[in-house]
């Protein structure tokens, strides 16, 4: 079955710019997470949605918002850009309440800011 | 979530098993341990995950010691696409969604 789905792979923005960046969950999953990766923070977690509610946070200022469409579908927005804000944004998703399911990430967001 | 140590960096042979340690020594008794890797520009990978008895799939083995304050990700015959960085998690399961991934171990497999 096809995997999670991140749209676009690469991206460059100019600082003050804002994102958009979309993820499609494995068919079924209605679980979607949302993390930052960067060199020196390493993985950090950003929200997570169920059901098109954001169920958790992470520490990230508001520029950092997201959301979920009823079919799983969610987009991650970042408004203002930083250069701070380059990293490889990744996706993931998951059965929700299955004990015997890890998370399943999609490739990634690269996203440059200059 | 409970906080995890791992050793930064470990090497393998090619062929031989690979033992990856965590400690949690701080875990609760309805978190469990999961374990991810990534290899290098790819999203995490789960491998496996566990609450308090030793677990085995087609990738890995989980060896939980009785106390929970530990466990060992044990790749039986590592290979060079085995070469990436292994994080161990603790969470509670209907936390899922929000995973504290640490540095992880660097694990490099040498032929």
């Amino acid at each position: 079955k096809a995997g999670v789905t991140q749209t676009p792979r690469y991206l460059i923005k100019t600082r003050g710019q804002q994102v958009t960046l979309s993820c499609s969950p494995i068919s079924g999953h209605r679980s979607v997470s949302w993390y930052q990766q960067t060199p020196g923070q390493g993985l950090q977690f950003l929200f997570e949605y169920f059901s098109e509610t954001q169920r958790n946070k992470g520490n990230f200022p508001g520029r950092f918002s997201g959301r979920q469409f009823s079919n799983s579908r969610s987009e991650m927005n970042v408004s203002t850009l930083e250069l701070g804000d380059s990293a490889l944004y990744l996706c993931a998703s998951s059965l929700q309440g299955e004990p015997n399911y890890g998370y399943t990430f999609g490739s990634g967001t690269r996203l440059t800011v200059v | 979530d409970a906080k995890t140590t791992q050793p930064p960096s470990m090497d393998c042979a090619e062929g031989r098993a690979a033992n990856l340690p965590c400690n949690h020594s701080t875990i609760s008794g309805n978190e469990y341990v999961y374990w991810y890797r990534q290899i290098h520009s790819q999203g995490p990978q789960y491998i496996i995950h566990g609450l308090k008895n030793n677990e085995t799939n087609e990738m890995a083995s989980l060896i939980i010691t009785e106390d929970r304050k530990s466990s060992t990700l044990i790749l039986p015959h590592a290979t060079l696409r085995d070469t990436a960085v292994y994080y161990c998690i603790v969470r509670v399961n209907t936390n899922a969604g929000k995973s504290t991934f640490g540095d992880g171990t660097t694990l490099t497999v040498k032929p």
